[in-house]
């Protein structure tokens, strides 16, 4: 079956550790996005890539990197450089160019990333 | 700016009851509008898109209607069960495939 999968499940950070998160879609979807969920706030947008090997920042990009090398492939690394990682992240895709006949996103399970 | 509003915030209700979830958008200018479930720790999974040039869905139990040029959207749920208990998200997208998400309406169904 085609779908997003998202590892690890749960993930334990030490302060000034870089972590990184893995997601990978069988879907042959050219998009895929990175977003941010907080108690209350809603999904906030990292990152997001269109096409292998472009991808660009969302609203809260500051203190993530992320890489685009296979289509089926979007990693996300937290940095150092994020003061607050402890939050619940998600990865999505989605095709492209087919507006106005999109049929939306799909989602992986989710990592929960938590400061020890 | 498109920002997506959600209310109510909170929703409890008993079994069987049929009840309307509302999302709101302020930019018209729309492509789509996707409503997902969302269980607690879990992923988003999608329940019914609407494409702009439709005025509504249905699957099963769930119909979700748009209405563009008022900025709105409802999601029905027909007679709950308390398998219906998640967290509902409604998103806008415009015309560069990506969503911009509501907040979200936490719906508990009681026996």
């Amino acid at each position: 079956d085609g779908g997003i999968t998202q590892s690890p499940k749960y993930l334990f950070r030490k302060e000034g550790q870089n972590v990184t998160l893995s997601c990978e879609q069988n879907l042959n979807h050219d998009a895929m996005y990175w977003y941010r969920q907080d108690p209350g706030q809603g999904l906030r947008l990292i990152y997001y890539s269109q096409i292998v090997n472009d991808f660009q920042k969302g609203d809260i990009a500051e203190g993530y990197s992320v890489s685009r090398e296979k289509k089926e492939s979007f990693p996300l690394t937290v940095t150092s450089a994020q003061k607050n990682p402890t939050a619940f992240y998600l990865c999505a895709s989605s095709r492209t160019g087919v507006l106005p006949n999109w049929n939306g996103y799909t989602f992986g399970s989710g990592t929960r990333l938590t400061v020890v | 700016k498109q920002e997506v509003t959600q209310i109510p915030a909170a929703l409890s209700v008993p079994e069987g009851e049929n009840l309307v979830l509302n999302c709101s958008f302020t930019d018209s200018a729309i492509y789509n509008l996707q409503w997902f479930r969302q269980d607690p720790g879990k992923g988003l999974t999608s329940l019914l898109l609407i494409q702009s040039s439709q005025r509504e869905q249905t699957s099963g139990r769930l119909n979700a209607s748009l209405d563009k040029s008022s900025g709105r959207s409802t999601l029905y749920i027909a007679a709950s069960q308390p398998g219906d208990s998640a967290t509902y998200l409604c998103a806008v997208g415009g015309d560069t495939d990506k969503l911009i998400f509501g907040t979200g309406t936490r719906l508990q169904v009681f026996p």
